[in-house]
């Protein structure tokens, strides 16, 4: 089952914050963040895995609630270069297969 | 590094014929998936084969049939294509397993069903 993405879309100046949630009905044992530019594959941002940490990679980082099932990707300062379609994938289990959501499209304006 | 190659790039079918996508990887990982991508679907999982020697099926398997020809390769074949298979498809792999591992997606590939 596909996990849910809210909100589906996001519109930002340069400079603003977002937060893109990601939910899961299942238990989760990892969750996946991917960022797809238009016309392009999807591109690695970061994993969390369960009773990992909070992953960051400079003005982006995310968390993972375990007990709620529930991801987010905290988007800091937004640059023009973070506009995209954020995905998330998800894990049932060590070593399965990720089910995406539907994404989330963001779009930085300056 | 290659990555993951996927040929075609395109392609235009009319109904009812049958093609092959070809997936290939160069960077010894276990396992590869077939994604396809719609206009507000995200990537749904066709199928995937966690290693050399077995696949199975993921959310969206019918209408398609895919083959783990070694460990590089992975195809994908439409038997009889449909207009409801319009789709971006996405090939990726990975190394498998446990831990902290990631999908190294390929440049797609764009079908068109008439």
């Amino acid at each position: 089952q596909q996990p849910v993405q809210s909100p589906q879309a996001v519109i930002l100046r340069e400079g603003e914050d977002a937060v893109i949630n990601c939910s899961s009905s299942k238990a989760l044992y990892s969750v996946h963040w991917y960022r797809q530019k238009h016309g392009e594959a999807p591109v690695f941002l970061m994993i969390l895995l369960k009773g990992g940490e909070q992953k960051g990679h400079e003005k982006i980082s995310a968390s993972f609630n375990e007990k709620k099932q529930q991801s987010s990707l905290y988007l800091t300062a937004s640059q023009l270069s973070y506009s995209g379609t954020y995905f998330c994938g998800t894990a049932g289990q060590a070593g399965t297969a990720l089910i995406f959501g539907k994404g989330t499209t963001l779009s930085v304006s300056s | 590094n290659a990555g993951v190659t996927q040929t075609p790039k395109f392609q235009v079918l009319k109904t009812g014929q049958s093609m092959t996508l070809q997936c290939a990887q160069d960077m010894n990982h276990n396992s590869m998936y077939w994604y396809r991508q719609d206009p507000g679907m995200g990537l749904r999982l066709i199928y995937y084969s966690a290693s050399e020697g077995t696949t199975d099926k993921g959310e969206v398997p019918n209408g398609y049939n895919v083959s783990r020809l070694n460990k590089r390769e992975f195809s994908l074949r439409l038997e009889s294509a449909a207009p409801s298979q319009t789709s971006v498809y996405f090939c990726a792999s990975r190394t498998g397993g446990s831990g902290a591992n990631v999908l190294t997606f390929g440049a797609g590939s764009r079908l068109t069903v008439l």
